[in-house]
């Protein structure tokens, strides 16, 4: 069955240093990809998503680049902020058929330092 | 622009206990869509109701049901509950099957 594989956290950095969390998934189609992310007592908020191979996905910031011959969709942002501080969650889901379920990483914890 | 909104926050039930929880949808999203997470894990997919018929559901026993309502609101009920019931439950809302999800803030469920 599909699944999402997202590195172990937490994660902890300083302001302004460079964010990478690493996303590889398996699936048995052609699924679109997402990072959803999830601020301290909200629900989850839609950060960025690609549908395609080779697709960058990118708000706030944030990017991620669809790499079919890998099956990675790594988050990336240049630059964090201690606002960024939340729970990141990568997901797929598989496009055609009637099922429409994302299938989620088990989620990582990201905290910024001032 | 109303959210999605869902009821209760927190909820305390023993073993073998029945429970409904309640959601509301954004303004004008005929679809709403249930998850379930565990502590430190991420959200599973339960279930799918687009205007009021089940259209995907995930690997949960029967004793996960749910309804959606003529107003798009939707209701999620858990029979005979067990101490792995314990999670929170996440309510998305969306204007068709495969658009874009607007999560709710959840229901925290502690199974005694």
């Amino acid at each position: 069955g599909d699944s999402v594989t997202q590195m172990e956290g937490p994660v902890t950095l300083s302001e302004e240093a460079f964010l990478t969390i690493n996303c590889t998934y398996t699936a048995t189609g052609y699924p679109s990809l997402f990072w959803y992310v999830q601020y301290p007592g909200e629900g989850l908020q839609l950060l960025l998503k690609a549908t395609k191979a080779d697709d960058k996905g990118s708000n706030k910031g944030f990017e991620a680049t669809y790499r079919k011959e890998t099956t990675s969709f790594h988050l990336e942002k240049g630059s964090v902020q201690v606002s960024d501080s939340a729970v990141y969650f990568c997901a797929l889901r598989e496009e055609g058929g009637s099922n429409y379920k994302l299938t989620f990483g088990k989620g990582t914890l990201l905290t910024v330092n001032p | 622009e109303t959210g999605v909104t869902q009821s209760p926050t927190h909820l305390i039930k023993t073993r073998g206990q029945q429970v409904t929880l309640r959601c509301s949808s954004q303004s004008g999203h005929n679809t709403v869509s249930w998850y379930q997470q565990a502590l430190g894990q991420g959200p599973q997919f339960i279930f799918q109701y687009y205007r009021e018929e089940e259209n995907g559901r995930g690997n949960f026993p029967p004793r996960f049901s749910g309804l959606q309502f003529p107003n798009y609101s939707s209701e999620l009920n858990v029979n005979a509950l067990e101490l792995d019931d314990s999670a929170l439950y996440l309510c998305a809302s969306s204007l068709g099957a495969r658009e874009k999800l607007f999560f709710g803030s959840g229901t925290q469920l502690s199974v005694l």
